[in-house]
């Protein structure tokens, strides 16, 4: 069974661009998870979405935006980038709420984003 | 708001020895869900254990076992007979039960090195 995919591995960009992420969940999984991992600061917990619908967002800002497709694959987008953007970007998914919310994430193996 | 705390930055140990990897948590609610997570260089975090905080019983998973404090609000991990697979950062993780708040917490990750 394919674990959660993320693509691209790695993206390099510059100030003031714009990049999106994607994320497949595993086969089955309705919730969609991200989070940033920037150096010195842990993973910071992003956007989940459930069944086509954002349920909760971190503590970011608003160019920090996303969406999932009727096929449970979500996009992640971020606007105007800045220099503190540079981090990890990990996607992780679930079952969704119906299921209980014992259900563990699994997460893929993330996408690399530097801002020069 | 929930907080994570691994005071540990890093932990080295023999291979084949004993190591316990620590981690406290600060939560009012009187039932959640508490993870460990693997993150090895390839970064793709990957469950270790996950612990229910209604049940009693430790969690056990081949070498991997953890030592679960409710009262003390203690969710420690130790790996026993240390293999060189198990050098990664490990990352405690805490979980609401509640609906619309199932993001994961984390701490800041401890950083275990096995020394050959």
């Amino acid at each position: 069974e394919a674990g959660v995919t993320q693509s691209p591995t790695h993206l390099i960009k510059t100030r003031g661009q714009q990049v999106t992420l994607r994320c497949s969940p595993i086969s089955g999984h309705t919730s969609v998870y991200w989070y940033q991992q920037a150096l010195g600061l842990g993973l910071q917990f992003l956007l989940w979405y459930d069944e086509g619908e954002e349920r909760n967002r971190g503590n970011f800002p608003p160019r920090f935006s996303g969406r999932q497709f009727p096929n449970y694959s979500s996009e992640l987008n971020v606007n105007a980038l800045e220099l503190e953007d540079s981090a990890l970007y990990l996607c992780a998914s679930s079952f969704g709420q119906g299921a209980g919310s014992n259900q563990p994430q699994h997460f893929g193996d993330g996408t690399r984003l530097s801002i020069l | 708001a929930q907080t994570v705390t691994q005071s540990q930055p890093e932990m080295s140990v023999q291979e084949a020895e004993t190591v316990t990897l620590s981690c406290t948590y600060d939560t009012s609610e009187s039932d959640y869900y508490l993870f460990w997570y693997k993150q090895p260089p390839s970064r793709q975090m990957i469950l270790v254990i996950r612990q229910e905080a209604y049940k009693q019983q430790n969690a056990t998973e081949n070498r991997f076992s953890v030592n679960f404090q409710k009262a003390a609000k203690s969710f420690s991990l130790k790996i026993s007979d240390s293999q060189l697979g198990d050098a990664a950062m490990y990352f405690c993780a805490y979980r609401s039960p509640n609906f619309g708040n199932e993001k994961l917490t984390f701490g800041t990750g401890t950083r275990l090195t096995i020394i050959p």
